[in-house]
């Protein structure tokens, strides 16, 4: 079974730059997750999908990060403008569940962004 | 109070060591726990759930109660391999994870 596809694995950019992050979850996953992880932390949820429509996204910033998954496969995370404090690794995760069990918990490598 | 609170690391052992995590939880209703390794500048992997019974793989075995609101990890006969960072995990309406414990097993 192919696993969640991450990319690009690194990315540095100047702080006020924008850059997007793409996942493509596990054939059949409902349901996508975005967190952040910043060095010595567990991960943050950022945002939660249900196929296409959104389920959770009280912790992101809203303000400069955006997050879509128009087809309900594939999802991209963009942030616009990057700020020093947006250096992380950007997990994606994908999972699906049945009568309100979660399985296949599965995360991608992650995406490892520096702002400088 | 966070979410999702484990014991702070790091945690340096000798090989053969027993080594035990404590994690708590806010959340009473909270239903479903894991716990997770993560090897440095890797994705977080299962390492395995945790069941009301209790729960045993080899070398380990996961502990919940929930009275006291609190999973345990216990690591037996500690291998160098075993040397990662372990994140404790809730799941309500989505995982909750903790900050992580930091293992590192010596020769």
């Amino acid at each position: 079974e192919a696993g969640v596809a991450q990319s690009p694995r690194y990315k540095i950019i100047e702080k006020r730059q924008s850059v997007a992050f793409w996942c493509n979850p596990i054939s059949g996953h409902a349901t996508l997750y975005w967190y952040q992880q910043i060095l010595g932390q567990g991960p943050k949820l950022l945002i939660q999908f249900q196929n296409n429509g959104v389920v959770d996204d009280s912790q992101l910033p809203k303000d400069r990060f955006s997050a879509e998954r128009l087809k309900g496969v594939d999802s991209t995370l963009k942030i616009q403008p990057a700020k020093l404090e947006d250096s992380a690794v950007y997990l994606c995760a994908s999972s699906w569940s049945t009568g309100g069990t979660l399985y296949g918990y599965t995360f991608g490598s992650g995406t490892r962004l520096t702002v400088v | 109070r966070k979410e999702v609170e484990q014991d702070p690391g790091p945690f340096n052992v000798p090989e053969g060591a027993t080594v035990a995590f404590n994690c708590t939880y806010s959340n009473s209703a909270s239903q479903s726990f894991f716990w997770y390794r993560q090897d440095c500048r890797k994705e977080p992997k299962l390492l395995m759930s945790v069941y009301s019974s209790g729960n045993e793989d080899g070398r380990f075995t996961a502990q919940l109660n929930r009275a006291s609101q609190y999973i345990s990890l216990l690591i037996r006969d500690s291998k160098l391999s075993d040397s990662a960072t372990y994140l404790c995990v809730v799941n309500d309406d989505d995982m909750r994870f903790g900050a992580g414990t930091r293992l590192t097993v010596k020769p």
